[in-house]
């Protein structure tokens, strides 16, 4: 398993500005993902981010609004760029964990943080 | 583009029944598939998976199935809590990242 941590919890920020929203993992992992769940829908990806490498975005999610770091195995960061009340919505990350045999990929959710924009 | 049906969206249920949350999805090729349960603003937590060759597991009072074939899988919660008043969702696997239903929310009341 995993025990992920994000900060901040949740915040209240004025539109035009930006949010950088931190995920730590306490164990080294390949695989990170950002999703969004918006008031009342369920997750969406935004992006995949593997250490090493650029992350990969979904369709509709582009590195000028939404981007990414992630500087070694345990640790991602997301920014959430000139926001507005569109982006208000719970922000989670989650890590991949592959079980023995390669055949089985799990993941385990941070708590999210929440955002609301004004 | 794998689809996911979570059937009921609601439902509310006295302490102490046992019940059946569905789940469909469109893509039967998966390696494997998790429920989870999330609580009113929080992250989501991993109750069961299930590899696609298995046909249940079990955890608890819950039991959820897979019949991968035919694309549905089901989450039983024998002798319902107050406590497990959550949405749940499951989220196939199909070799890039999971995919999600709008999810089951489920009120249980003493």
């Amino acid at each position: 398993s995993a025990v992920i941590s994000q900060k901040p919890s949740r915040d209240i920020c004025q539109r035009g500005t930006s949010l950088t929203i931190q995920c730590q993992v306490d164990s080294q992992v390949t695989m990170m993902f950002w999703y969004r769940q918006q008031p009342g829908q369920s997750l969406t990806l935004i992006a995949t981010a593997n250490q090493g490498s650029e992350a990969t975005y979904e369709s509709g999610f582009v590195i000028d609004k939404f981007p990414i770091s992630r500087p070694n195995l345990t640790f991602s960061t997301l920014t959430v760029s000139n926001m507005s009340p569109e982006d208000s919505s719970i922000y989670l990350c989650s890590v991949e964990i592959v079980r023995v045999g390669g055949r089985t990929y799990e993941q385990y959710f941070g708590p999210g943080t929440r955002l609301t924009v004004t | 583009k794998q689809e996911v049906t979570q059937i009921p969206a609601a439902l509310s249920v006295p302490e102490g029944e046992n019940l059946v949350l569905n789940c469909s999805f469109t893509d039967s090729a998966i390696y494997n598939l998790q429920w989870f349960r999330q609580d009113p603003g929080k992250g989501l937590t991993s109750l069961l998976l299930i590899q696609s060759s298995q046909r249940e597991q079990t955890s608890g009072r819950l039991n959820a199935s897979l019949d991968k074939s035919s694309g549905r899988s089901t989450l039983y919660i024998a002798a319902s809590q107050p406590g497990d008043s959550a949405t749940y969702l499951c989220a196939p696997y199909s070799g890039y990242a999971l995919n999600f239903g709008k999810g089951t929310s489920l009120l249980v009341t003493p």
